[in-house]
């Protein structure tokens, strides 16, 4: 049940865009955005709940297809920072199945 | 400071022992998540508990066990009926669906079993 991400990692130069894809086989309810870096927790980047809609943070944003139960995850110009592991976390659109389930993660690099 | 607290960061074991990890939160978060992180595979869901007294099985909860006695604690107990135990275990909680679910992590706990 886990979601499916794509790329499974990517390296990208300082100030290049990467976009970062996750979907599910279930209707969602919500996609979860994290990023971890080695030997650390994952911290939140950001949640899209149903109903189609795309939320920024800095240079990172995101949307939602619904229809679809596809998410992705665009950062642009690129930061040494932004290297790590990306995550997105699905919860399933029904009740009784509250649970927060992770894709296997793309690994990104960004060199100077 | 609010926060959600795993010990220990490291842990060894024997083979056949069983093991408790401990998982702490003084967020006043409803939900709470246990994950096992292994190279390429993501996190996966072991248990999780929407709520003091109830638990749900995850998608790998074979060999494991939690309790939900308190709403801070949320503590997995590794038995010596999981075959590969050797991992990283992130404990999350947060608050309850249709409000801000964001989740928060723990350090994660490192066990090693010989």
């Amino acid at each position: 049940q886990q979601p499916v991400q794509s790329p499974q990692a990517v390296i990208l130069r300082e100030g290049e865009d990467a976009v970062i894809n996750c979907s599910s086989s279930k209707a969602l309810y919500s996609v979860h955005w994290y990023r971890q870096k080695h030997g650390e927790a994952p911290v939140f980047l950001m949640i899209l709940l149903k109903g189609g809609e795309q939320k920024g943070h800095d240079k990172i944003s995101a949307s939602f297809n619904e229809k679809k139960q596809q998410s992705s995850l665009y950062l642009t110009a690129s930061q040494l920072s932004y290297s790590g592991t990306y995550f997105c976390g699905t919860e399933i659109d029904s009740f009784g199945n509250e649970k927060l389930t992770f894709g296997t993660g793309t690994r990104l690099t960004i060199i100077p | 400071d609010g926060g959600i607290t795993q010990s220990p960061k490291y842990l060894f074991r024997k083979e056949g022992q069983n093991v408790t990890l401990s998982c702490e939160q003084n967020l006043n978060h409803d939900a709470m998540y246990w994950y096992r992180q292994d190279p390429g595979q993501g996190l996966r869901l072991i248990y999780y508990s929407q709520i003091v007294n109830d638990f749900q099985k995850g998608d790998i909860a074979e060999g494991y066990s939690v309790s939900r006695e308190k709403k801070e604690s949320f503590p997995l107990t590794v038995t010596s009926a999981q075959k590969n135990p050797t991992a990283f275990y992130l404990c999350a909680s947060s608050r309850a669906r249709g409000m801000n679910t964001e989740a928060f992590f723990g350090q994660g706990t490192r066990l090693t079993v010989v």
